[in-house]
């Protein structure tokens, strides 16, 4: 198994240029979450997933869209990146309401510039 | 409000000696609270749980943490530390009115544990 996967592991983008963020796992996983870190916050969630087709908001939605479209798969989309939205962006998954499952399990990152 | 707190930025121990890496947290109910380690440049790995049960829990790594309700405190402990376990500690807590059923976490800010050798 390969876990959670983020594709790609660094990006550098221009302000006002888009991309997305792609994240798989093969764990057969509910449910999708995606974060940000930054130094001294801690990880802040953009937007999570309790299956395919649903999407939510979490903490910092702003800037941010995603989309479920197969149960094993995650999209993070910026449409016009600004230089706030330098992070790292990590992408984790968990079974669905099974509280003694409930830990999240992590991707490796993405490291994203915006100049 | 419910929120997590890591007190410390830093905790430096010698190789050899125990430590601890502290975790407070605000929640009415009863929290799932979790442990995960960051090593460089890469993603965060759990390392243990507490769900209910034995307040004191073991883990991956020779790590353990004892969960107190009465002080809201989930310290992460290691009895001989090990250089190797120097990394970046995150307490996770997730809350029952927090979101539903999602098993949305609260991170904390984040602990630098350095071993000194």
């Amino acid at each position: 198994n390969a876990g959670v996967t983020q594709t790609p592991k660094f990006r550098v983008l221009k302000t006002g240029q888009s991309m997305t963020l792609l994240c798989a796992q093969d764990m057969n996983h509910e449910y999708m979450y995606w974060y940000r870190q930054d130094p001294g916050m801690g990880l802040r969630l953009i937007h999570y997933s309790v299956g395919e087709g649903t999407t939510a908001k979490g903490e910092v939605p702003d800037g941010y869209n995603v989309s479920r479209l197969k149960k094993q798969n995650f999209l993070l989309g910026l449409e016009s990146a600004a230089p706030s939205q330098t992070s790292v962006y990590f992408c984790a998954s968990s079974f669905g309401l099974a509280g003694a499952l409930a830990e999240q399990f992590f991707g490796p990152g993405t490291r994203l510039t915006v100049l | 409000a419910q929120s997590v707190a890591q007190p410390e930025d830093q905790v430096n121990v010698a190789e050899g000696n125990p430590l601890t890496v502290k975790c407070t947290y605000s929640v009415s109910g009863n929290p799932y609270l979790f442990w995960y380690v960051q090593y460089p440049n890469r993603g965060l790995q759990f390392l243990l749980k507490y769900i209910t049960g034995d307040n004191l829990v073991k883990g991956s790594y020779g790590f353990e943490a004892e969960f107190n309700k009465s002080q809201t405190s989930f310290h992460l402990k290691k009895p001989s530390a090990l250089v190797s376990d120097s990394a970046l500690y995150f307490c996770a807590v997730r809350f029952p009115n927090y979101g539903g059923a999602t098993n949305k976490l609260i991170f904390g800010t984040g602990t630098l544990l350095a071993v000194q050798p």
